[in-house]
Protein backbone atom coordinates (compact mmCIF):
# COMPACT_ATOMS: atom_id res chain seq x y z
CA UNK A 1 0.00 0.00 0.00
CA UNK A 2 1.16 3.33 -1.02
CA UNK A 3 2.22 6.11 1.74
CA UNK A 4 1.15 8.69 -0.35
CA UNK A 5 -2.06 8.78 -2.25
CA UNK A 6 -2.86 11.44 -4.88
CA UNK A 7 -6.31 12.42 -6.29
CA UNK A 8 -7.24 12.67 -9.08
CA UNK A 9 -4.88 11.06 -11.64
CA UNK A 10 -5.61 13.02 -14.42
CA UNK A 11 -7.51 16.56 -14.57
CA UNK A 12 -8.37 19.20 -17.56
CA UNK A 13 -8.99 22.65 -16.69
CA UNK A 14 -9.50 25.53 -19.06
CA UNK A 15 -7.18 28.73 -18.94
CA UNK A 16 -8.24 30.62 -15.76
CA UNK A 17 -9.91 28.25 -13.87
CA UNK A 18 -8.67 27.66 -9.99
CA UNK A 19 -7.33 23.95 -9.84
CA UNK A 20 -7.06 22.15 -6.68
CA UNK A 21 -4.73 18.83 -6.45
CA UNK A 22 -4.99 16.63 -3.05
CA UNK A 23 -2.80 14.28 -1.61
CA UNK A 24 -3.24 12.03 1.23
CA UNK A 25 -0.43 10.30 3.20
CA UNK A 26 -0.17 7.91 5.81
CA UNK A 27 1.12 7.89 9.51
CA UNK A 28 5.21 8.68 9.95
CA UNK A 29 5.09 11.06 6.81
CA UNK A 30 6.92 14.56 8.59
CA UNK A 31 7.07 16.69 5.35
CA UNK A 32 5.22 16.84 1.84
CA UNK A 33 6.76 17.63 -0.92
CA UNK A 34 4.80 18.78 -4.34
CA UNK A 35 6.81 18.47 -7.45
CA UNK A 36 6.39 19.38 -11.06
CA UNK A 37 7.33 17.12 -13.97
CA UNK A 38 6.90 18.66 -17.49
CA UNK A 39 6.58 16.68 -20.46
CA UNK A 40 10.51 16.95 -21.07
CA UNK A 41 10.54 14.52 -18.43
CA UNK A 42 12.83 17.39 -15.89
CA UNK A 43 11.30 17.36 -12.56
CA UNK A 44 11.22 20.42 -10.15
CA UNK A 45 10.62 20.75 -6.50
CA UNK A 46 7.87 23.50 -5.58
CA UNK A 47 7.15 23.52 -2.41
CA UNK A 48 8.70 21.35 1.23
CA UNK A 49 5.96 21.39 3.86
CA UNK A 50 5.30 20.42 7.09
CA UNK A 51 2.64 22.84 8.74
CA UNK A 52 0.51 25.64 7.58
CA UNK A 53 0.56 27.04 3.94
CA UNK A 54 3.15 28.47 1.47
CA UNK A 55 2.60 30.57 -1.36
CA UNK A 56 5.22 31.14 -4.58
CA UNK A 57 3.46 33.11 -7.26
CA UNK A 58 0.26 31.32 -8.49
CA UNK A 59 0.43 28.67 -6.64
CA UNK A 60 -0.34 27.70 -2.99
CA UNK A 61 0.62 24.34 -1.04
CA UNK A 62 -1.24 23.66 1.92
CA UNK A 63 -1.09 20.95 4.69
CA UNK A 64 -3.49 19.67 7.40
CA UNK A 65 -1.34 17.69 9.31
CA UNK A 66 -4.51 16.14 11.75
CA UNK A 67 -6.11 14.63 8.95
CA UNK A 68 -2.62 13.99 6.78
CA UNK A 69 -3.64 15.91 3.75
CA UNK A 70 -2.56 17.98 1.45
CA UNK A 71 -3.80 20.56 -1.04
CA UNK A 72 -1.62 22.10 -4.35
CA UNK A 73 -3.60 25.05 -5.46
CA UNK A 74 -3.19 27.07 -8.85
CA UNK A 75 -4.90 29.83 -9.15
CA UNK A 76 -5.34 31.90 -12.98
CA UNK A 77 -4.43 28.34 -14.27
CA UNK A 78 -2.58 28.73 -18.13
CA UNK A 79 -1.69 25.87 -20.60
CA UNK A 80 1.96 26.68 -19.10
CA UNK A 81 0.90 24.57 -15.86
CA UNK A 82 0.39 21.17 -17.88
CA UNK A 83 2.02 18.98 -16.01
CA UNK A 84 2.06 15.56 -13.97
CA UNK A 85 2.31 17.07 -9.96
CA UNK A 86 3.58 14.66 -7.58
CA UNK A 87 3.57 14.23 -3.78
CA UNK A 88 5.86 12.85 -2.17
CA UNK A 89 6.32 12.48 1.48
CA UNK A 90 9.58 12.22 3.66
CA UNK A 91 9.28 9.21 6.22
CA UNK A 92 9.86 10.15 9.94
CA UNK A 93 13.85 9.69 10.69
CA UNK A 94 15.11 9.07 7.19
CA UNK A 95 15.92 11.00 4.12
CA UNK A 96 13.99 9.04 2.14
CA UNK A 97 10.80 10.06 -0.18
CA UNK A 98 7.77 8.11 -0.63
CA UNK A 99 5.92 9.43 -4.15
CA UNK A 100 2.62 9.35 -4.79
CA UNK A 101 2.28 8.33 -8.41
CA UNK A 102 1.02 12.06 -9.56
CA UNK A 103 -1.67 13.38 -11.27
CA UNK A 104 -1.30 14.40 -15.08
CA UNK A 105 -3.06 18.13 -15.59
CA UNK A 106 -3.99 19.63 -18.65
CA UNK A 107 -4.85 23.30 -19.20
CA UNK A 108 -6.47 24.19 -22.12
CA UNK A 109 -6.51 27.35 -23.76
CA UNK B 1 25.07 26.86 -11.79
CA UNK B 2 24.52 23.64 -13.37
CA UNK B 3 22.53 21.94 -10.51
CA UNK B 4 22.58 18.25 -10.94
CA UNK B 5 24.08 16.80 -13.95
CA UNK B 6 23.14 13.29 -15.59
CA UNK B 7 25.00 11.57 -18.08
CA UNK B 8 24.08 10.12 -20.41
CA UNK B 9 20.34 11.11 -21.09
CA UNK B 10 19.70 8.17 -23.27
CA UNK B 11 21.03 4.49 -23.61
CA UNK B 12 20.03 1.39 -25.64
CA UNK B 13 21.48 -1.59 -23.60
CA UNK B 14 21.35 -5.71 -24.66
CA UNK B 15 20.68 -8.21 -21.65
CA UNK B 16 23.80 -9.28 -19.86
CA UNK B 17 25.83 -5.35 -20.66
CA UNK B 18 26.54 -3.38 -18.34
CA UNK B 19 27.12 0.17 -17.79
CA UNK B 20 27.37 3.35 -15.45
CA UNK B 21 25.02 6.06 -14.63
CA UNK B 22 26.89 9.41 -13.74
CA UNK B 23 25.66 11.76 -11.20
CA UNK B 24 27.53 15.19 -10.49
CA UNK B 25 25.79 18.16 -8.27
CA UNK B 26 27.59 21.26 -7.90
CA UNK B 27 25.97 22.82 -4.90
CA UNK B 28 27.76 21.23 -1.88
CA UNK B 29 24.56 19.18 -0.74
CA UNK B 30 25.29 16.06 1.28
CA UNK B 31 22.70 13.83 0.13
CA UNK B 32 22.04 12.06 -3.07
CA UNK B 33 19.72 9.58 -4.84
CA UNK B 34 18.54 7.28 -7.52
CA UNK B 35 15.24 6.73 -8.74
CA UNK B 36 13.95 5.00 -11.03
CA UNK B 37 10.18 5.97 -12.36
CA UNK B 38 8.36 3.77 -14.32
CA UNK B 39 3.97 4.09 -15.72
CA UNK B 40 1.70 3.94 -13.03
CA UNK B 41 4.39 3.36 -10.68
CA UNK B 42 5.27 6.42 -9.30
CA UNK B 43 9.09 7.60 -8.39
CA UNK B 44 11.07 4.59 -6.46
CA UNK B 45 14.01 4.69 -4.37
CA UNK B 46 16.94 2.64 -5.28
CA UNK B 47 20.09 3.26 -3.49
CA UNK B 48 21.02 6.74 -1.75
CA UNK B 49 24.01 8.22 -0.01
CA UNK B 50 23.49 10.35 3.13
CA UNK B 51 26.59 11.12 2.70
CA UNK B 52 30.11 11.28 1.24
CA UNK B 53 31.71 7.89 2.23
CA UNK B 54 27.79 6.10 2.74
CA UNK B 55 25.50 4.47 1.13
CA UNK B 56 22.16 3.02 1.59
CA UNK B 57 19.57 0.44 0.01
CA UNK B 58 16.64 1.94 -1.10
CA UNK B 59 13.10 0.34 -2.25
CA UNK B 60 14.77 -1.01 -5.25
CA UNK B 61 18.02 -2.11 -4.64
CA UNK B 62 18.63 -5.91 -6.76
CA UNK B 63 20.29 -5.35 -10.06
CA UNK B 64 22.62 -1.80 -9.22
CA UNK B 65 25.35 -0.90 -7.26
CA UNK B 66 26.34 2.77 -6.29
CA UNK B 67 29.20 4.52 -5.64
CA UNK B 68 29.58 7.82 -3.81
CA UNK B 69 32.81 8.51 -5.63
CA UNK B 70 33.19 11.85 -3.41
CA UNK B 71 30.74 14.76 -2.44
CA UNK B 72 29.91 15.71 -5.77
CA UNK B 73 29.67 12.71 -7.66
CA UNK B 74 27.48 9.59 -7.19
CA UNK B 75 27.34 6.96 -9.76
CA UNK B 76 24.67 4.03 -10.47
CA UNK B 77 26.05 1.25 -11.96
CA UNK B 78 24.24 -2.08 -13.69
CA UNK B 79 26.14 -5.10 -13.47
CA UNK B 80 24.05 -7.46 -15.92
CA UNK B 81 21.30 -5.39 -17.68
CA UNK B 82 17.95 -7.21 -17.88
CA UNK B 83 14.56 -5.87 -19.53
CA UNK B 84 12.83 -5.17 -16.19
CA UNK B 85 15.41 -2.52 -16.24
CA UNK B 86 14.35 -0.49 -18.55
CA UNK B 87 12.99 2.56 -17.11
CA UNK B 88 13.81 6.37 -16.30
CA UNK B 89 16.20 6.92 -14.28
CA UNK B 90 16.88 10.44 -12.10
CA UNK B 91 19.78 11.31 -9.89
CA UNK B 92 18.68 14.00 -6.70
CA UNK B 93 20.38 15.55 -4.36
CA UNK B 94 19.68 17.69 -1.03
CA UNK B 95 21.90 19.67 1.09
CA UNK B 96 20.46 18.32 4.73
CA UNK B 97 18.00 15.72 5.73
CA UNK B 98 14.52 15.91 3.39
CA UNK B 99 14.91 19.30 2.31
CA UNK B 100 15.67 21.43 -0.93
CA UNK B 101 15.79 18.07 -3.48
CA UNK B 102 17.34 19.26 -7.12
CA UNK B 103 16.93 16.36 -10.06
CA UNK B 104 18.33 15.62 -12.41
CA UNK B 105 17.11 15.47 -16.15
CA UNK B 106 17.01 11.66 -16.19
CA UNK B 107 18.31 8.93 -18.39
CA UNK B 108 15.73 6.96 -20.36
CA UNK B 109 17.90 3.02 -20.34
CA UNK B 110 16.05 0.52 -22.75
CA UNK B 111 17.03 -2.71 -22.15
CA UNK B 112 16.54 -5.12 -25.20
Amino acid sequence: KNEVEQSPQNLTAQEGEFITINCSYSVGISALHWLQQHPGGGIVSLFMLSSGKKKHGRLIATINIQEKHSSLHITASHPRDSAVYICAGTQGGSEKLVFGKGMKLTVNP
Amino acid sequence: NAGVTQTPKFQVLKTGQSMTLQCAQDMNHNSMYWYRQDPGMGLRLIYYSASEGTTDKGEVPNGYNVSRLNKREFSLRLESAAPSQTSVYFCASSPLLATGYTFGSGTRLTVV
